[in-house]
């Protein structure tokens, strides 16, 4: 099993939907999770950083962490053709000492069709 | 730059070949990671870089790899003997040096490297 699952998809909406995309792990030493956006023949962007449980919202975006479940999602609101890309998910332990890597899901390949 | 730099955009070579990637971080990033993402797959994380010094480098697949930071800016991944199975994109990212957490990574447009 990996230590990070994320369904690849591919997800097909139409402009204007809400977007759920998910990610499960099993390592609950995870303390860090993030969510990274990836257009096509491009380097993975930032779009969400948040530490622990509970929720951030960032304009129309919403990332969502429950520990306790070891799920997280991140929400599009009012999705936009520009919001297709892949959407991966990628989280790290507690920062002990040099231990910066994170792991990541397969990501999502979302297409938002106008 | 304003971003991060990696040369070249797209690299192919001969199985048994030598093959430099070059990466320039962010000016006044002090962390700087190599990684490696195959098709349909999440970035699979292969070193990092404190500075000068490869602080975490458990994510290199074997000695065929090698990668060095000597000035604590530019950062050259090394891959001796290539093989079919090296073939995949090369991310460089830096970040800034947080005390806790990751903090965010910046990346590179990556190097395309196909072994034939």
């Amino acid at each position: 099993q990996k230590e990070v699952e994320q369904d690849p998809g591919p997800l097909s909406v139409p402009e204007g939907a809400i977007v759920s995309l998910n990610c499960t792990y099993s390592n609950s030493a995870f303390q860090y999770f993030m969510w990274y956006r990836q257009y096509s023949r491009k380097g993975p962007e930032l779009l969400m950083y948040t530490y622990s449980s509970g929720n951030k919202e960032d304009g129309r975006f919403t990332a969502q962490v429950d520990k306790s479940s070891k799920y997280i999602s991140l929400f599009i609101r009012d999705s936009q053709p520009s919001d297709s890309a892949t959407y991966l998910c990628a989280m790290s332990p507690y920062n002990a000492g040099n231990n910066r890597k994170l792991i990541w899901g397969l990501g999502t390949s979302l297409a938002v069709n106008p | 730059g304003a971003g991060v730099s990696q040369t070249p955009s797209n690299k192919v070579t001969e199985k048994g070949k030598y093959v430099e990637l070059r990466c320039d971080p962010i000016s006044g990033h002090t962390a700087l990671y190599w990684y490696r993402q195959s098709l349909g797959q999440g970035p699979e994380f292969l070193i990092y870089f404190q500075g000068t010094g490869a602080a975490d480098d458990s994510g290199l697949p074997n000695d065929r790899f090698f990668a060095v930071r000597p000035e604590g800016s530019v950062s050259t991944l090394k891959i001796q003997r290539t093989e079919r199975g090296d073939s995949a994109v090369y991310l460089c990212a830096s970040s800034l040096n947080f005390a806790g957490g990751p903090g965010e990574l910046f990346f590179g447009e990556g190097s395309r490297l196909t072994v034939l």
